[in-house]
């Protein structure tokens, strides 16, 4: 089964830091772009980051340019953001997704549950 | 490039059908606009990607269209499992922006 699973949420301080990770199985990892989405319970979605299937050309929203950092093992299929300078707006639902058509231009074929961050004193 | 999807909330019947909206601020690339379905308490599913084309699985009753910097995904007639969020999203250039998302709620 093609699927993503992240982990890695949790409660942390506002200026904290935290390391999401995403496991990928079912699909030969290493031939896809993946990115990271953003979602505020009962708000809409939020693209955070993404990366080229070799790690090349990592891109960021504004509001988390200079913060986060986009990452991936492709020996252990995984893909990770590293969030640091943690900010109360950064809380939301974090979802890992695959980039579709085994290339960069494709909507975001494969979903998972997602992993929550909370910010908060 | 903003994206700003309309009506905000579409209230329609099963078996009717809906038209939804989402006008790019500028060019999308080579019509690279994907558009997606979320219900509560899951994650999105794409439905259409490259602006009219339709993802494995996802029946023909779902379509995507183009003209200029407007874009549309439409649905033909209206079945119970398809009143959700409808969210477009352009991956033409970063950041790779969402819209504010449509409502397609039972009348």
């Amino acid at each position: 089964e093609v699927q993503v699973v992240e982990s890695g949420g949790s409660v942390v301080r506002p200026g904290g830091s935290l390391r999401l990770s995403c496991a990928a199985s079912g699909f030969t990892f290493d031939n896809y772009g993946m990115n990271w989405v953003r979602q505020v319970p009962g708000k809409g979605l939020e693209w955070v980051s993404g990366i080229k299937w070799n790690g090349g050309s990592p891109d960021y929203a504004d509001s988390v340019q200079g913060r986060f950092t986009i990452s991936r093992d492709n020996g252990k299929n995984s893909l990770y953001l590293q969030m640091n300078s943690l900010r109360v707006e950064d809380s939301a639902l974090y979802y890992c997704a695959r980039v579709g058509g085994g290339g960069y231009y494709y909507g975001l074929d494969v979903w998972g549950q997602g992993t929550t961050v909370i910010v908060s004193s | 490039i903003v994206l700003t999807q309309s009506p905000g909330t579409l209230s329609l019947s099963p078996g009717e059908r809906a038209t939804l909206s989402c006008r790019a601020s500028q060019g999308v690339d080579s019509g690279y606009l994907a558009w997606y379905q979320q219900k509560p308490g899951q994650a999105p599913r794409l439905l259409i990607y490259n602006a009219a084309s339709r993802a494995p699985g996802i029946p023909d009753r779902f379509s995507g269209g183009m003209s200029g910097t407007d874009f549309t995904l439409s649905i033909s007639r209206l079945e119970p499992e398809d009143f959700a969020v409808y969210y477009c999203q352009q991956y033409a250039s970063s950041p790779r922006t969402f819209g504010q998302g449509t409502k397609v709620e039972l009348k």
